[in-house]
């Protein structure tokens, strides 16, 4: 089945700066890549996410990039602020996200203001 | 906006008893899921159902787990004799009709099962 990593688990950042999250995952049938936003206690919700036939979507300070090539996806958060602060999972999964998302291990990001 | 929601928030049970955990998902939506997350761990997903069936399941969702769409509203995960080890964060998760702009998988707020 697939299997998806994800890095680093923790990262602080200054507020104002870049945070780049990366993934990899293994099965290449996969084709659809969201990111959920997970806050203390809350439900995760979805901030980005990327289809197999598209290699980078933007959406104001957030992007993702995708790599078929090499199996790996990034999320990129420019100018971060205070509220960023969360855990981010990245997932994978097949037939434009009908079939169960494959969830990494999260990181847990930290702006410092 | 349509959420989805689940009750209890939390539930806490003594080992061996049967638990039975409850999801609306979002009105139009027609694929339901359940996901679990251990405590500081990530998301694991359990069981996808469509059309009234299970369409895919992990290796968790052995047969003390069942799920059912009792009527037209509710979708619920049953754990017919819960272990210690089945406490969690229970997730469910609704997608809308078919087609290319409906992907996203919207979560509920989760029961957090304790199992004592």
């Amino acid at each position: 089945g697939e299997n998806v990593e994800q890095h680093p688990s923790t990262l602080s950042v200054q507020e104002g700066d870049s945070a780049v999250i990366k993934c990899t995952y293994s099965d290449s049938a996969s084709n659809y890549f969201p990111w959920y936003k997970q806050e203390l206690g809350k439900r995760p919700q979805l901030i980005i996410d990327i289809r197999s036939n598209v290699g980078e979507k933007k959406d104001q300070r957030i992007a993702v990039t995708l790599n078929k090539t090499a199996k790996h996806f990034s999320l990129h958060i420019t100018e971060t602020q205070p509220e960023d602060s969360a855990v981010y999972f990245c997932a994978a999964s097949k037939d434009t996200g009908r079939r169960a998302l494959t969830f990494g291990s999260g990181t847990r990001l930290q702006v410092q203001p | 906006e349509p959420e989805v929601t689940q009750t209890p928030s939390h539930q806490v049970t003594q080992m061996g008893q049967e638990v039975i955990l409850r999801c609306v998902p979002i009105s139009n939506h027609l694929y339901f899921y359940w996901y679990r997350q251990i405590l500081g761990q990530k998301v694991e997903f359990l069981v996808s159902f469509y059309n009234n069936e299970i369409s895919e399941k992990s290796e968790i969702f052995d047969d003390q787990f069942s799920v059912e769409r009792p009527d037209g509203s509710n979708f619920t995960l049953k754990i017919r004799s819960t272990k210690l080890e089945d406490s969690a964060m229970y997730f469910c998760a609704s997608r809308g009709p078919t087609g290319d702009s409906y992907n996203e998988q919207f979560f509920g707020p989760g029961t957090r099962l304790t199992v004592l």
